[in-house]
């Protein structure tokens, strides 16, 4: 069946520190890929997303590209912020929609 | 954007009681639900789908009578967790999906912390 696998930290990082989160999956045919933060006390928000081979998604500095080849979405931003602090999901979305998660990475930037 | 909220944040109950859980798409018609269980430390655990007018549709080893899915309309998705032990104690959170061509994206309630005592 499908699944996710993502280094499970938790990660330590000084402020404007490059993050990168790996994240690959095993899945029959080309899924959606997501990667969803968790902040401290808040329910899950979607970062990114990218629903084909060779997608980059992006948002508030964070890119993931799916990479076909190596079965990948891993998550990169140049220069962490302290708000950036939170757990991050990575997903990929099954046949009926529902999502498969990964175990989540937990992230604390450090002034 | 699209917001879904869910009622109560945390309710902690006597063992044996039941608890309702409710799941709401404020401001969108969600045609699909579904509902998740969060252990601590680890990720989110699919229980069940739920399709607005017919039945759930429970993963593997989900208890479909103790974990009771009501998607009465477009709007709104209630869980009731019956018989509460306090092996049910964790976090459950749902999330829909909504109709309007954004089919890949779901919505995430908040979340509620359930405590069996």
């Amino acid at each position: 069946g499908n699944s996710v696998t993502q280094m499970e930290g938790p990660v330590t990082l000084s402020e404007e520190a490059f993050l990168t989160i790996n994240c690959t999956y095993t899945a029959t045919g080309y899924p959606s890929l997501f990667w969803y933060v968790q902040y401290p006390g808040e329910g899950l928000q979607l970062l990114l997303k990218a629903t084909k081979a060779d997608d980059k998604g992006s948002n508030k500095g964070f890119e993931a590209t799916y990479r076909k080849e190596t079965t990948s979405f891993h998550l990169e931003k140049g220069s962490v912020q302290v708000s950036d602090s939170a757990v991050y999901f990575c997903a990929l979305m099954n046949s009926g929609y529902a999502l498969n998660f990964g175990k989540g990475t937990s992230l604390l930037v450090t002034p | 954007g699209a917001v879904v909220s869910q009622h109560p944040s945390r309710v902690i109950c006597k063992s044996g009681t039941s608890v309702k859980i409710e799941c709401r798409s404020l401001d969108f018609q969600a045609t699909t639900m579904f509902w998740y269980r969060q252990f601590p430390k680890k990720s989110l655990m699919l229980m069940a789908t739920s399709n607005e007018g017919s039945k759930a549709t429970y993963e593997q080893g989900v208890e479909k009578d103790k974990f009771l899915i009501n998607h009465a309309s477009l709007t709104l998705s209630t869980l009731t967790v019956t018989s509460a032990h306090p092996e049910d104690s964790s976090f459950y959170i749902c999330s829909a999906r909504g109709g309007r061509g954004t089919t890949d994206t779901q919505y995430f309630g908040p979340g509620t912390r359930l405590t069996v005592l």
